[in-house]
């Protein structure tokens, strides 16, 4: 089945320190995204990649890392340099063959700082 | 830079109304639009899009929207409303060709259906 992967669907941190959300896909696609949704306030990028070992930062990009060293893969890192990240992230993908490509989601995963 | 405003926050329909959820979007050049489903604690899937051509596209689960260039909109209609369709809804507007292929999501239309 090919799709979108994101584990774990629920996280629990303590104030201080850094975790590492996971996000895999098996559609070849070329381009991986990652978004942050909180109540009332849609979806908000954090990070994209086009390519392999490329990434730039997207709207809300601070206390937040990224990597992209397989093209199936594009960990999130939310470090304690970011203020407030209990929140919901989503990851995108897609392929970049044409403009109008679809972005496809995986299931998100729930972060919860105590 | 594009934006995207869904002037509703909540809507409440009776389940077997019509429902249109409004969508109203700021782009310099000529839009490519979506329309993502959410429902609680899952991720977005796809209802439909809009690229080229006719104006009035079709979609997944009985949904349609109309692309009106003179009014920046691209609203979302069902003419039947199901139990099922409870979920948030969200419209959507792309950046391409340069622009990294990049979204720009409305804050969401929160949908709730009275049986």
């Amino acid at each position: 089945d090919g799709g979108i992967t994101q584990s774990p669907k629920y996280l629990f941190r303590k104030e201080g320190q850094n975790v590492t959300l996971s996000c895999e896909q098996n559609l070849n696609h070329d381009a991986m995204y990652w978004y942050r949704q909180d109540p009332g306030q849609g979806l908000r990028l954090i990070y994209y990649s086009q390519i392999v070992n490329d990434f730039q930062k997207g709207d809300i990009a601070e206390g937040y890392s990224v990597s992209r060293e397989k093209k199936e893969s594009f960990p999130l890192t939310v470090t304690s340099a970011q203020k407030n990240p209990t929140a919901f992230y989503l990851c995108a993908s897609k392929l970049l063959a044409g403009d109008t490509d679809t972005q496809y989601f995986g299931p998100g995963t729930r972060l919860t700082v105590l | 830079a594009q934006s995207v405003t869904q002037p509703d926050i909540h809507i409440t329909v009776s389940e077997g109304a019509s429902l249109e959820l409004r969508c109203n979007y700021s782009y310099g050049a000529t839009p490519y639009l979506f329309w993502y489903v959410q429902s609680p604690g899952q991720g977005l899937q796809l209802l439909l899009k809009y690229f080229s051509g006719d104006t009035l596209v079709q979609g997944i689960k009985g949904f349609e929207a109309e692309f009106k260039r003179s009014q920046s909109s691209f609203n979302l209609r069902k003419p039947s409303v199901h139990w099922s369709d409870a979920a948030e809804y969200f419209c959507a507007v792309g950046a391409f060709g340069g622009g990294g292929n990049k979204l720009t999501f409305g804050t969401g239309t929160q949908l709730k259906v009275e049986l």
